[in-house]
């Protein structure tokens, strides 16, 4: 089972513009993480938000974390080309982690 | 350097044949972890260990076996039972104890039936 699943499936924007993608899960969690992949490798932890937490940043990551609406986004502001890659929020219950089927994100030149 | 090491990076089987996938980590972590990925699919559970000599079933657990016999190794195994097994498999690992709890993956194995 998918417990979370990402919006929109792909995304294409700008470099230089700011990327969005969003994650609603079913039940609740203990936190929340966002992973990048690039194509064909193994996943990269990007940023981790527990339950008791709103929001969070690192360098040009911002995460928010709404459990009311079982939902969270991940912004990456001034995109460059090397963020080209697939996103992907895990939720994390019961020593379970869950991921969601991701974001396929391409900066265009 | 620390980290995760899966073997081999890219595996071919034939069909009826068992094959382990190998996966070690020097990280000490507790907990290990295998997921399947499917092309344009997100990673799907297969098993998870958080001790050893001691696992559970993921989502799809079927047609797969595991073995948790020392800390830093994981193991697992694609049998016959497994109706379709060609796939990327991805090996994680991380801490239990707080605020430890973001998972460090390795580098994954590509298996192919031919």
């Amino acid at each position: 089972s998918q417990q979370g699943e990402e919006d929109p499936q792909a995304l294409s924007i700008q470099e230089g513009e700011n990327a969005t993608m969003n994650c609603s899960y079913k039940t609740s969690i203990n936190n929340l993480q966002w992973y990048r992949q690039n194509s064909g490798r193994g996943l990269v932890h990007l940023i981790l938000i527990r339950s008791n937490e709103r929001e969070k940043h690192s360098g040009r990551l911002r995460v928010t974390l709404d459990t009311s609406k079982k939902s969270s986004s991940l912004l990456i502001t001034a995109s460059r080309a090397a963020d080209t890659a697939s996103y992907f929020c895990a939720t994390d219950r019961d020593d379970k982690i869950i991921f969601g089927k991701g974001t396929r994100l391409h900066i265009l030149p | 350097d620390g980290g995760i090491t899966q073997s081999p990076k890219y595996l071919f089987r034939k069909e009826g044949q068992n094959v382990t996938l190998s996966c070690e980590q020097n990280l000490n972590h507790d907990a290990m972890y295998w997921y399947r990925q499917d092309p344009g699919q997100g990673l799907r559970l297969i098993y998870y260990s958080q001790i050893v000599n001691d696992f559970q079933k993921g989502d799809i657990a079927e047609g797969y076996s595991v073995s948790r016999e020392k800390k830093e190794s994981f193991p697992l195994t694609v049998t016959s039972a497994q109706k379709n097994p060609t796939a990327f498999y991805l090996c994680a690992s991380r801490g239990l104890a707080y605020p430890y709890n973001e998972q460090f993956f390795g580098p994954g194995t590509r298996l192919t039936v031919l």
